[in-house]
């Protein structure tokens, strides 16, 4: 089984709009990290935000939130007033394991962005 | 800060060739990775090391891959001889993982093309 699934490969959104990019993961360890990166053309990983598992509040960085429903094994991006600069690849990607000894990131496939004028 | 650095920036080689990646980590980080990622693809864990030691490299190809991490800062990735399907961006991120998220911060990657 997939452990990050991302089901959107493309999407195309006006500006100024919301967007959320869905993003689901498969673990059994209690104890994990989940996190967004942006890769633009140029190629770098950008790193967005961060939620740990036993945060109990949902993560927000300037415009970006994470929509986190641990029962649900959701994770979900979230960008509010979208901005062409946000055209991008977006991946989520998960850390199982305390930070101690097991950082491995797990990857999705990644959606397209593209923020129409 | 300076953030992860990487050189050179793209390669092109014929295969059989070898070659060599390098990167420099952001400085306090104590853990390093090398990370593959093919076309329309996540990125994949190739090596991690703690310090200087490689704590996980399973999924390196140690055929044809190596890699060092001498005094526990840069680190050099190498491939030898490469092939057509090693033809990929070859990524390198750190973190510090003591505590707190242990978030990696990547480099701008090295983009292979194998002839």
């Amino acid at each position: 089984a997939q452990k990050i699934t991302q089901t959107q490969p493309g999407m195309f959104v006006q500006e100024k709009e919301a967007v959320t990019l869905d993003c689901t993961y498969d673990t059994s360890d209690p104890s994990y990290g989940l996190f967004w990166y942006k890769q633009p053309s140029s190629g770098e990983m950008i790193f967005l935000i961060y939620q740990g598992s036993y945060d109990q509040q949902n993560a927000t960085e300037g415009r970006y939130s994470l929509n986190f429903q641990k029962a649900r094994k959701s994770a979900n991006l979230v960008i509010s007033a979208s901005q062409l600069g946000d055209s991008a690849m977006y991946f989520c990607a998960m850390r199982e394991g305390s930070n101690f000894g097991n950082e491995k990131l797990t990857f999705g496939t990644g959606t397209r962005l593209t923020i129409i004028p | 800060e300076a953030g992860v650095v990487q050189s050179p920036r793209y390669k092109i080689i014929e295969k059989k060739q070898p070659v060599a990646f390098w990167c420099n980590p952001i400085s306090g980080h104590n853990t390093l990775y090398w990370y593959l990622q093919n076309l329309g693809q996540g990125p994949e864990l190739l090596i991690r090391y703690e310090n200087e030691e490689a704590v996980d490299d399973s999924q390196l190809p140690k055929d044809r891959f190596s890699a060092e991490r001498l005094k526990g800062v840069d680190s050099t990735l190498k491939i030898q001889p490469a092939e057509l399907g090693d033809s990929a961006v070859y990524l390198c991120a750190s973190s510090y993982t003591r505590g707190g998220e242990g978030t990696q911060y990547f480099g701008p990657g090295t983009r292979l093309t194998v002839l």
